[in-house]
Order: structure tokens, then C-alpha cells, then sequence
């Protein structure tokens, strides 16, 4: 039990364009839903948490702007990253929680904006 | 300020080589202390929750211990496919049950 997906699992686009994640609980119901970066040998840093219907609490310098977070539902989440530029590329991570017990991570999405 | 910190950052055992890793913390309250294995280009994968002194939790060759200040992940007789990075991560009893997450282990086991 306990499965998150995150879709796709690599994204290569161009400098400009916009990318959007999908995190989905596939066997319980995600009342949050959180949003991680992990740049190479460092831990994960958490850009923002989503509860179900509600608008997302983002961290201190994450620009909600450029990183829209949607929780549409008890199991999906997406992260759209907008006008992407090459310092966005990075490891992004998201994990889901039933009432705000323990954190079930997806596999992680790598994307590389040229 | 609440606070993670694991160590030692990277640790190098032989197979069979028995050993611990550290996860000290400083929170306001704790909810819950929760270790994960994270595989490189992968998510970070579940392996225990502890929420109060005392409490223990083993899982095949792993075994999370927790003080009221620090949390023991000790491995006995390692293999080499135990070779991950090790997170542990605390959640605060007040406040929006964020994740405080430590630096992490990297542990390399040889055969």
C-alpha cells in the first residue's frame, strides 16, 4: 500500500516553455499533498504544501508564479513550472499524506530545461 | 529554531559489518521522527515512524531506536544492496506537520 506516482519521471524542454508534473496517490486518499526540489548530494527542500481544494502555502523564495501547485483532488497533484529557464532543472520530488501522518514520496520527476 | 542534523554524512562498512546512524534533533514538541532510504535518482523510500522515547521499530536487518533527543538506525550484518542514502526527517506537534528533514548518510556497503 501506500503508492505514489509521479508523472513523467524526465522532461527535457526548452528555455520559455512551460512543464507540468503530475503526483498522483494511487491507494489512499492524499489529504496533502507536498512539492520538493533536490539539487545532486544534498537533501530534499520543500517548496510548498497543498491540502485538497485549498490554495498551496509556499516555503520563503519560492515564487508561486513561476511553480503553480494544484490539488484538485484527494489523489492529484501537479506542479506546473512556467517559463522555465535552465536553473530550473532539477530533481523534483512529490509526496502525498493521509492526515498528515507519514509522507509517501513518488519516484521523482528529473527535468532539464535547455 | 527546529532542527535535523545526521551523522556521519558518508560511512563505509564491509559486508557483515554491523553499524549505527545518528539523526539528532531539536524540535518544539515532536509528532513523529520518521527515517527513509533513498536510492540515487529515485524518491525516498518509507522505512519507519517513532513517536515517543523508548519506542522501537525493526524491519529485516534495520532497527530505528528514538531518545528524546536523538534517533539510532542501526544495521546489523549488512549487505551490499542495503548501500542507499539514509534521511531522517521529524514533524513538529504544532504547526503545519511539515517535514524537518537532516542531511542524510550516505552508506556504501562493500562485499
Amino acid at each position: 500500500g501506500a503508492v505514489v506516482s509521479q508523472h513523467p519521471s524526465w522532461v527535457i524542454c526548452k528555455s520559455g516553455t512551460s512543464v507540468k508534473i503530475e503526483c498522483r496517490s494511487l491507494d489512499f486518499q492524499a489529504t496533502t499533498m507536498f512539492w520538493y526540489r533536490q539539487f545532486p548530494k544534498q537533501s530534499l527542500m520543500l517548496m510548498a504544501t497543498s491540502n485538497e481544494g485549498s490554495k498551496a502555502t509556499y516555503e520563503q523564495g519560492v515564487e508561486k508564479d513561476k511553480f503553480l501547485i494544484n490539488h484538485a483532488s484527494l489523489t492529484l497533484s501537479t506542479l506546473t513550472v512556467t517559463s522555465a529557464h535552465p536553473e530550473d532543472s532539477s530533481f523534483y520530488i512529490c509526496s502525498a499524506s493521509h492526515r498528515d501522518y507519514e509522507q509517501y514520496f513518488g519516484p521523482g520527476t528529473r527535468l532539464t530545461v535547455t | 529554531e527546529d532542527q535535523v542534523t545526521q551523522s556521519p554524512e558518508a560511512l563505509r562498512l564491509q559486508e557483515g559489518e554491523s553499524s549505527s546512524l545518528n539523526c539528532s534533533y531539536t524540535v518544539s514538541g515532536l509528532r513523529g521522527l520518521f527515517w527513509y532510504r533513498q536510492d540515487p535518482g529515485k524518491g525516498p523510500e518509507f522505512l519507519f515512524t517513532l513517536y515517543s522515547a523508548g519506542e522501537e521499530k525493526e524491519k529485516e536487518r534495520l532497527k530505528a531506536t528514538l531518545t528524546k533527543k536523538e534517533s539510532f538506525l542501526h544495521i546489523t550484518a549488512p549487505k551490499p544492496e542495503d548501500s542507499a542514502t539514509y534521511l531522517c526527517a521529524v514533524q513538529a506537534a504544532s504547526g503545519t506537520y511539515k517535514y524537518i528533514f537532516g542531511t542524510g548518510t550516505r552508506l556504501k556497503v562493500l562485499a
